[in-house]
């Protein structure tokens, strides 16, 4: 049974840029949220997707935004990064939104140059 | 504000011996209360979950104790392995969740020495 699968692993961009990164839920998890782990920081919740629709969402500025799909898979699009962006993206599903059930992805690390 | 607050920052503890991890929470609305485990690049894993209806739970060498009047939850490693050396974080949330999602601390870096 995979788990949840997140793509790439590691990503270098320079300050400016756009980058998508792409998350796979655990087999049977329909919600997917993403989170945002600075070095030596806890996860901070960005947002979170249910239904195809961003049900939550924590402080983060508009520059990132979110997708889900029809299979549960889900993107999150960061817009003109900024060098304080540099940090391990992490994707957790879970089921219907129950937060007991989360499983996380390895995560994403981004490097913004 | 939803905060939760944990310490030590850090921890070196010897083979064998009882590491203990602290943490608090200041929205009394919060019943869910897990510990995940985080190894070097991977993502953190649940390790152990109370409720408070209960003052502590148990499983195998790891031990969740809550208060639930002083708003605080510990996490007990007893005869700690270098194979527990890992970053700890203790988070909270809703347990019929409505969206809500956790709240993490900031985590313990745990160290096992032979």
């Amino acid at each position: 049974d995979a788990g949840v699968t997140q793509s790439p692993t590691h990503l270098i961009k320079t300050r400016g840029q756009q980058v998508t990164l792409r998350c796979s839920p655990k087999s049977g998890h329909d919600t997917v949220s993403w989170y945002q782990q600075a070095l030596g920081q806890g996860p901070q919740f960005i947002f979170q997707y249910y239904e195809e629709e961003e049900r939550q969402r924590g402080n983060f500025p508009d520059r990132f935004s979110g997708h889900q799909f029809p299979n549960y898979s889900s993107e999150l699009n960061v817009n003109a990064l900024l060098l304080g962006d540099s940090a391990l993206y992490l994707c957790a599903s879970s089921l219907t939104d129950r937060v007991y059930g989360y499983t996380f992805g390895s995560g994403t690390r981004l490097t913004v140059v | 504000q939803q905060q939760v607050k944990q310490s030590p920052q850090s921890l070196i503890v010897q083979k064998g011996g009882i590491s203990i991890i602290n943490c608090a929470y200041e929205n009394t609305a919060f019943d869910y209360f897990p510990w995940y485990q985080q190894f070097p690049g991977k993502g953190p894993a649940l390790l152990i979950a109370i409720r408070p209806d209960v003052s502590e739970k148990k499983e195998g060498r790891f031990t969740i104790s809550f208060n639930k009047s002083a708003k605080q939850f510990s996490l007990h490693i007893m005869d700690s392995q270098p194979g527990d050396s890992a970053t700890y974080f203790c988070a909270a949330s809703f347990f019929f969740s409505g969206n809500t999602p956790l709240v993490f601390g900031k985590g313990t870096r745990l160290s096992v020495i032979a």
